[in-house]
């Protein structure tokens, strides 16, 4: 069974404070591990997808890494309106009748102090 | 394009009322997916369709039904709601060859 842990469940950081959010992952076979951003209210929006270890991929503030067993999602110099729930997913490469369902973690929810 | 939309965007229901949330998308993508958020716990996935027709099963499914008449729109059906279906429905889809799923505003529904 695919699993997905997210740490820390929730983050405060004052702007301009650099952090990462964590996201730890069990597949069977990685098809692929994305980000997603979720202001209150709101559906997710997408950020990154990464395909394999050693990938890197970056979005203004925001820098996505992968290992084999996890993924980094590094926040530089916060602003407030970087405040929100960042969602971790995992589509496993042998999930059932090629529906590549995603697997979701609980999120991080990260919040930025003026 | 609109991307993806859901309607309604908030409703209550009655323990045993039936209702049915519609999804669009103008992206014209082949797959599509019901999601249920519930605080404390990740998306979980309630049924999908990997193209006109075609519906299955997911982690959740108790309770739903789905159809997919046409490519564009996915229903998701409750035939007597209750109470532990309350929860912040999300559709997304998907095209055939990336990966990424969008993802529609989302249903806040209410059951007492």
């Amino acid at each position: 069974e695919d699993q997905v842990t997210q740490s820390p469940e929730a983050l405060r950081l004052q702007e301009g404070e650099s952090s990462s959010l964590n996201c730890s992952y069990t597949v069977s076979g990685l098809r692929g591990l994305f980000w997603y951003r979720q202001d209150p209210g709101k559906g997710p929006e997408f950020l990154f997808t990464l395909y394999s270890a050693g990938e890197e991929k970056e979005k203004e503030r925001l820098k996505a890494t992968l290992t084999k067993k996890e993924s980094f999602l590094h926040i530089t110099a916060p602003k407030p309106e970087d405040s929100a729930t960042y969602l971790c997913a995992v589509q496993d490469a042998y999930s059932g009748a090629g529906s590549y369902q995603l697997t979701f973690g609980k999120g991080t929810k990260l919040s930025v102090i003026p | 394009n609109a991307g993806v939309t859901q309607t309604p965007k908030f409703r209550v229901l009655k323990t045993g009322q039936s209702m049915t949330l519609l999804c669009a998308q103008d992206m014209n993508h082949e797959y599509m997916y019901w999601y249920r958020q519930d605080p404390g716990m990740g998306l979980r996935l309630i049924h999908y369709s990997v193209g006109e027709g075609t519906t299955a099963k997911g982690e959740v499914p108790d309770g739903y039904n789905v159809s997919r008449l046409k490519k564009q729109n996915f229903l998701l059906g409750l035939e007597s709601a209750a109470p532990s279906q309350t929860s912040v429905y999300f559709c997304a889809s998907r095209d055939r060859g990336p990966d990424t799923q969008y993802f529609g505003p989302g249903t806040r529904l209410t059951v007492l």
